[in-house]
């Protein structure tokens, strides 16, 4: 069966930090990646989504830049996070081609 | 402008009643429509998926119909249960599985 991890699962950065978060997926091949932003009261959006290694396509102009170094691997990171980079991130995966989008357990994001 | 609206923001039923939880979009193409819980400081998990083609469609005590015509979809819930609190995300996708749009959620709380 498929799994999906990330981590860490919360985080408490200052600003002008840096910042890395991880998504793996694990049972499924060159599946396509996505990675969600959760403001307090606010419906997901997407940041960024993949669907293959070095493919990324960014939806939102903004502060933060994605990775796919391998296959099953998603990073988000930013150089310099910001107080408006708060919020909670969430990664899913999809099989190419079909409709579900499975999502991972989220991490909590608070910049201070 | 692709939207998707949901109501009540939130709901406080008692154990055991039913439930309806409203969605009403504007996202063309549509493509199909999903329902999603998501448990507070979790990723959302899919309850139900529906194309243009079909009205209908259950998953235990959730039961969701949509009108394509009117662009509303509405998740029934029976019997509710004290696990069925959380939020209920209504989600429409266009131009393929990789852009969604996603409603702000209504939060439900199942009181004993």
């Amino acid at each position: 069966s498929q799994t999906i991890h990330q981590w860490p699962a919360t985080l408490v950065q200052p600003v002008g930090s840096p910042l890395s978060l991880e998504c793996t997926v694990e049972g499924t091949s060159n599946p396509n990646l996505y990675w969600y932003r959760q403001a307090a009261g606010r419906g997901l959006q997407l940041l960024f989504y993949s669907v293959g290694i070095g493919q990324i396509s960014s939806e939102v102009p903004q502060n933060l830049s994605a990775s796919r170094p391998q296959d099953r691997q998603f990073i988000l990171s930013s150089k310099k996070l910001l107080l408006s980079d708060s919020g909670f991130y969430l990664c899913a995966w999809s099989v190419s081609g079909y409709y579900e989008q499975y999502f991972g357990p989220g991490t909590r994001l608070t910049v201070t | 402008k692709n939207q998707v609206e949901q109501s009540p923001q939130s709901l406080i039923i008692l154990e055991g009643k039913n439930c309806t939880l409203q969605c009403n979009y504007t996202v063309s193409p549509f493509s199909n429509l999903r329902w999603y819980k998501q448990d507070t400081g979790r990723g959302p998990v899919s309850l139900t998926i529906m194309t243009f083609s079909e009205n209908t469609k259950s998953n235990g005590r959730y039961t969701a119909t949509l009108d394509a015509d009117t662009k509303q979809s509405s998740l029934h819930i029976t019997a509710s249960q004290l696990s069925d609190s959380a939020s209920y995300i209504c989600v429409v996708s266009a131009e393929g599985f990789q852009k969604l749009v996603f409603g702000t959620g209504t939060r439900l709380l199942v009181s004993p």
